[in-house]
């Protein structure tokens, strides 16, 4: 399985963006980067996924590096109810076998 | 919006007791996953149905089984429950869209306590 690494924790300042990295050296043609979020005390939340290029919705920006091994999480203006925990998952197009790695826990300073 | 409901929402059982998490999803998804999240640990992916169908394992142990019904709900039946079963059990649920999976919505978990 293509595994992904990431820093076992960040720390930003409030209203400052924030940049979440990601290395999948292995990743293969067909998998999706896929990244997720877990504020304390809730399931898991989607935040966002691309393949290729670079992504935004309303929520982040997904900078993808032109190779696919590794991408970055970007949250323009990092807000308190941003810190959560942040995890990275490559997912094969049709898989429905999803697994969270360690990732990383991002805590916002007012 | 609809999301995924799980239930109980708590329970709490006895060493070598019998537990059954039970897991609606988001109408019209057809696939459901399980996890389970131990204190300060991080979800670790049990099972997942696509379908009505078992598609994918991760680490579930024999002790544990999980079918999805007709009606697209799940439920995991946990048997001989031991203290290390206590943990959070997420549930999540998805569709395929022209083959290619979507993003997961998690339900807000089930707390199973064992004493």
């Amino acid at each position: 399985d293509a595994k992904t690494t990431q820093p076992n924790s960040m720390e930003s300042n409030e209203e400052e963006p924030v940049h979440l990295p990601c290395n999948h050296s292995t990743i293969s043609g067909t998998d999706y980067i896929h990244w997720y979020r877990q504020l304390p005390s809730q399931g898991p939340e989607y935040v966002i996924h691309g393949l290729t290029s670079n992504v935004n919705n309303r929520m982040a920006s997904l900078a993808i590096a032109e190779d696919r091994k590794s991408s970055t999480l970007i949250l323009h203006r990092a807000t308190l109810r941003d810190a959560a925990v942040y995890y990275c998952i490559l997912r094969l197009y049709n898989n429905n076998d999803m697994r969270f790695g360690a990732g990383t826990r991002l805590t916002v300073k007012p | 919006a609809a999301g995924v409901i799980q239930s109980p929402r708590h329970l709490i059982k006895e060493k070598r007791e019998t537990a059954t998490l039970k897991c609606y999803p988001i109408p019209r998804h057809d696939t459901v996953y399980w996890y389970q999240q131990g204190p300060g640990q991080d979800p670790q992916f049990l099972i997942s149905f696509y379908e009505k169908m078992q598609s994918d394992k991760g680490s579930i142990p024999d002790r544990f089984s999980a079918q999805q019904f007709s009606d697209y709900h799940s439920e995991l039946n946990m048997s001989s429950l031991e203290l290390g079963d206590s943990a959070l059990y997420f549930c999540a649920s998805s569709f395929e869209l022209q083959g290619v999976v979507t993003e997961a919505f998690f339900g807000q978990g089930t707390r199973l306590t064992v004493v």
